[in-house]
């Protein structure tokens, strides 16, 4: 079966950094993605990961351990629009082929 | 078009009439994706086609729902004698041509249906 968690909910202040932790178990591994869902809004690629490490995209960093089947979302210097739902992802077989998500984390940013 | 393009962006029906959502994607997007997604839960797969060829529909949760993509381009998703569990954002989604670093999966605005 295919299995992904992530944290329901966090809370962060503004200007501080936060990480969003995700574990999975799937029957395959071809990548690892992150998105982004504002409330009412469509879901907004964010990362990729398919290597061991850490990828960095401006204040957004994504790493991945295939061997624990585990990533995290690092955001950095939070901002009050980064308020949104984080969704893990990951696609188990190769190609064009659907990615199966995680429930998201909605977090919070706090001034 | 720039993005994913999906109408009708919201749909409200009666209980058990038909209604379809059609999905325009990505302009040289091969893949297309349907996704559903109830409120405050992440997306769940429905169906995918490559081209017209529909790949995989194991995600449908009943023989109610139907998506076909016949030239290739356009989808469209069937949703006949709707219930009130069909209540849900349905996303479409297009994939970047293989080869493509990762094979990024674009969301359209989703179409909201709810079923009274």
């Amino acid at each position: 079966g295919q299995n992904i968690d992530q944290p329901t909910e966090m809370t962060a202040t503004e200007g501080a950094i936060v990480q969003i932790n995700c574990t999975y178990q799937t029957s395959g591994f071809n990548g690892l993605f992150w998105y982004q869902q504002h409330a009412g809004e469509a879901p907004t690629f964010l990362s990729y990961n398919v290597l061991d490490g850490l990828e960095e995209k401006g204040r957004f960093s994504s790493f991945l351990s295939r061997s624990k089947g585990y990533s995290y979302l690092l955001l950095k210097e939070l901002q009050m629009k980064d308020s949104a739902s984080y969704l893990c992802a990951v696609r188990s077989h190769s190609g064009n082929t659907p990615l199966v998500f995680g429930k998201g984390t909605r977090l919070s940013v706090i001034a | 078009g720039a993005g994913v393009s999906q109408s009708p962006r919201y749909k409200v029906a009666k209980r058990g009439q038909d209604v379809a959502l059609r999905c325009d994607p990505i302009s040289g997007h091969v893949s297309l994706f349907w996704y559903q997604q109830a409120l405050g839960q992440g997306p769940e797969f429905l169906t995918y086609f490559q081209n017209e060829a529909q790949l995989d529909k194991s995600g449908l949760p009943s023989d109610r729902f139907f998506a076909e993509r016949p030239e290739g381009s356009v989808s469209t998703l069937k949703i006949q004698r709707t219930q009130q569990e069909d209540s849900a954002v349905y996303l479409c989604a297009s994939s970047t041509p293989p080869g493509d670093s990762g094979n990024t999966i674009y969301f359209g605005e989703g179409s909201w249906l709810t079923v009274v």
